[in-house]
């Protein structure tokens, strides 16, 4: 039982290139979220997916896609980065009364 | 909107110490409450939670009670131990909401010295 994973652990991207954040868990949980994470700003909700094949926008969804593929994954896609992106990337799923998060993965848009 | 107010960090505490690190929050109705902790380079963990008023949460002798009339979320712990040295995040989830999204405070980095 390996709880969330989250890939790749960390990124090193240019301006206006494109990668996608993977993220698995196997805890069958209907919802999944992403956030980032923002030194002095806490945790923000990007997007997030009560169910397969639903998804919606977080409070801070500008620049992001996501995809729920399946009831265990669901990635996160940076079309064109920006150093605005810089940030730390973390996965959670659960409900109302606990969430699980992954390990993270950290990414540098230089 | 909902929102979670912590105190302003750093925190430095020498071993043994009490901590207190406060949390307010704005919501409506009744929301559930939650501490984690994020230990250096890895992600969060569920550290307590209280879903009705007057709660208490505890777990590695942290606690913390949920209080509505202040409407806050304080944890404590009587004696911390270097071990205890992470960031904490004080967080909500609505009251009924349709999916159960996680409102987090800014967080708190604790440093606890030997």
């Amino acid at each position: 039982n390996a709880g969330v994973t989250q890939t790749p652990k960390f990124q090193v991207l240019k301006t206006g290139q494109s990668m996608t954040l993977q993220c698995a868990q196997d805890m069958n949980h209907n919802s999944m979220y992403w956030y980032r994470q923002d030194p002095g700003m806490g945790l923000r909700l990007i997007y997030y997916s009560a169910s397969e094949g639903t998804t919606d926008k977080g409070e801070v969804p500008n620049g992001y896609n996501v995809s729920r593929l399946n009831k265990r994954e669901f990635s996160l896609r940076l079309e064109s980065a920006a150093p605005s992106q810089t940030s730390v990337y973390f996965c959670a799923s659960g409900g109302s009364e606990t969430q699980y998060f992954g390990p993270g993965t950290r990414l540098l848009v230089l | 909107g909902n929102s979670v107010t912590q105190m302003e960090g750093p925190v430095t505490l020498s071993e043994e110490a009490f901590l207190t690190i406060n949390c307010t929050y704005t919501a409506t109705g009744y929301p559930s409450l939650f501490w984690y902790v994020q230990y250096p380079g890895e992600g969060l963990q569920l550290l307590l939670k209280a879903t009705k008023a007057d709660d208490k949460g505890s777990n590695k002798g942290f606690e913390a009670t949920y209080r509505k009339e202040t409407t806050s979320f304080h944890l404590e712990k009587g004696s911390v131990q270097v071990s205890d040295s992470a960031v904490y995040f004080c967080a909500l989830i609505p009251r009924g909401g349709a999916n159960s999204k996680l409102t987090f405070g800014k967080g708190i980095t604790l440093s606890v010295r030997p």
